[in-house]
């Protein structure tokens, strides 16, 4: 099947430094990624879909500007946590779609902001 | 309204036995839904993808969707300890993939 790549597989960083996840689609041409976020012992809270060439959509209640997501071309999209705190610790998830049927996830990054 | 409601679990069967698990959604509109496996600490990896009424099998599991009720299910048959794991389900037919709460499976021996 297909492949989406994601790292850092984790990452720990010291409170207001900034954070870039990258998500690429290793084997196809994505149009349309998505970023998720997940804490501990709860389900996938979409943060925003990313479309190629466009600004992202996001989530009521997600910071556009501390999110920063940036989707260059049809097999990279890359997530920036900017100036991240504690709160932000959790695991980030990428996901791409190649068509409507095949939507296929990364291996995740988790955060730990000190 | 959630779009897609799950029921949270834990589900616990015994191997060998078939689990079954349910997902409603609020969309009428909704034409076709994903099935994922998310195992603790990692990501979700894709089970099925259904989009007519009725089933669809692939190997040890089973789809069902039924339209007109609103809901969609995954059979799982001859559970094994393995299958252990929060099963997610979510409509394909939206900008924006929204997924259920997930239903947590447990087989034991």
């Amino acid at each position: 099947g297909a492949v989406v790549s994601q790292h850092p597989s984790w990452v720990i960083c010291k409170s207001g430094t900034s954070v870039k996840i990258e998500c690429r689609s290793l084997d196809f041409q994505a149009t349309t990624m998505f970023w998720y976020r997940q804490f501990p012992k709860q389900s996938l809270m979409l943060m925003a879909t990313s479309n190629e060439g466009s600004k992202a959509t996001y989530e009521q209640g997600v910071e556009k500007d501390k999110f920063l997501i940036n989707h260059a071309s049809l097999t990279l999209s890359t997530l920036t946590v900017t100036s991240a705190h504690p709160e932000d610790s959790s695991f980030y998830i990428c996901s791409a779609s190649e068509g409507v049927e095949k939507l296929f996830f990364g291996s995740g990054t988790q955060l730990s902001v000190l | 309204q959630k779009e897609v409601e799950q029921n949270s679990g834990p589900l616990s069967v015994p191997e060998g036995a078939i689990a079954s698990l349910n997902c409603t959604y609020s969309d009428r509109g909704s034409q076709s839904f994903f099935w994922y496996r998310q195992y603790s600490g990692k990501s979700p990896e894709l089970i099925m993808f259904i989009y007519s009424n009725g089933d669809k099998e692939d190997g040890r599991f089973t789809a069902q969707l039924n339209k007109a009720s609103q809901y969609v299910s995954l059979l799982i048959r001859d559970s094994q300890p393995s299958d252990s794991a929060t099963y997610l389900c979510a409509p394909s037919n939206t900008d924006k993939l929204i997924f259920g709460t997930g239903t947590r499976l447990q087989v034991f021996p």
